[in-house]
């Protein structure tokens, strides 16, 4: 099955600063990769995601790039608030037509004021 | 849009009893997903409804779970007899599945206290 491997695990920015975080994923027919944003105690929430057709998407200061051949793909972060302090998670799904995702194991992003 | 809406937000109950957890899915998405959250597992799929029909069971840890969807707007996860080890937070989602993968949008989830 899909493997999905997140670094850095915790990630400590100062506010202004950009952040970036990986994901490698095994399976090379995955075809889509989104990234949720979860804050303490409170459910999971889609930021972006992008498809195995285009190499970068940018939503104003949240950007994801995708690299098929290495199999990794990557968020950014720039001008970071402290507002942007959760936990950040990327996921992969490994078969069109089926709608499972694996998910890395998190990054948690703290934003230094 | 109200959400994809899950109750109870917390249980806490005793081990060996039954727990039924519920979830309404956004009107009109035709996925739906349970996933449980730990510590230690992170996030994992437990099983995944599409027009009803459970199509990926293979998360789910034992008999002791089962999952129903009766109807396009009502779905189960229910654990019976429930352990300690059963201590998490569950999530349902929904999507609309089309052509190409869809969005999942989460619930606010279910903790549950398996003493």
């Amino acid at each position: 099955g899909e493997n999905v491997e997140q670094h850095p695990s915790t990630l400590s920015v100062q506010e202004g600063d950009s952040a970036v975080i990986k994901c490698t994923y095994s399976d090379s027919a995955s075809n889509y990769f989104p990234w949720y944003k979860q804050e303490l105690g409170k459910r999971p929430q889609l930021i972006i995601d992008i498809r195995s057709n285009v190499g970068e998407k940018k939503d104003q200061r949240i950007a994801v790039t995708l690299n098929k051949t290495a199999k990794h793909f990557s968020l950014h972060i720039t001008e970071t608030q402290p507002e942007d302090s959760a936990v950040y998670f990327c996921a992969a799904n490994p078969n069109f037509g089926n709608e499972k995702l694996t998910f890395g194991t998190g990054t948690r992003l703290t934003i230094i004021p | 849009d109200a959400g994809v809406i899950q109750s109870p937000r917390h249980e806490v109950t005793e081990m060996g009893q039954e727990v039924t957890l519920r979830c309404k899915p956004i009107s009109g998405h035709n996925s739906l997903f349970w996933y449980r959250q730990t510590m230690m597992r992170g996030l994992e799929l437990l099983i995944y409804f599409n027009n009803n029909v459970p199509i990926d069971d293979s998360g789910m840890p034992e008999d002791r779970f089962s999952a129903k969807m009766p109807n396009a707007s009502f779905s189960t996860l229910k654990i019976q007899p429930s352990e300690p080890r059963d201590s998490a937070v569950y999530f349902c989602a929904s999507s609309l599945m089309g052509f190409g993968n869809q969005p999942q949008h989460f619930g606010d989830g279910t903790r549950l206290s398996i003493l």
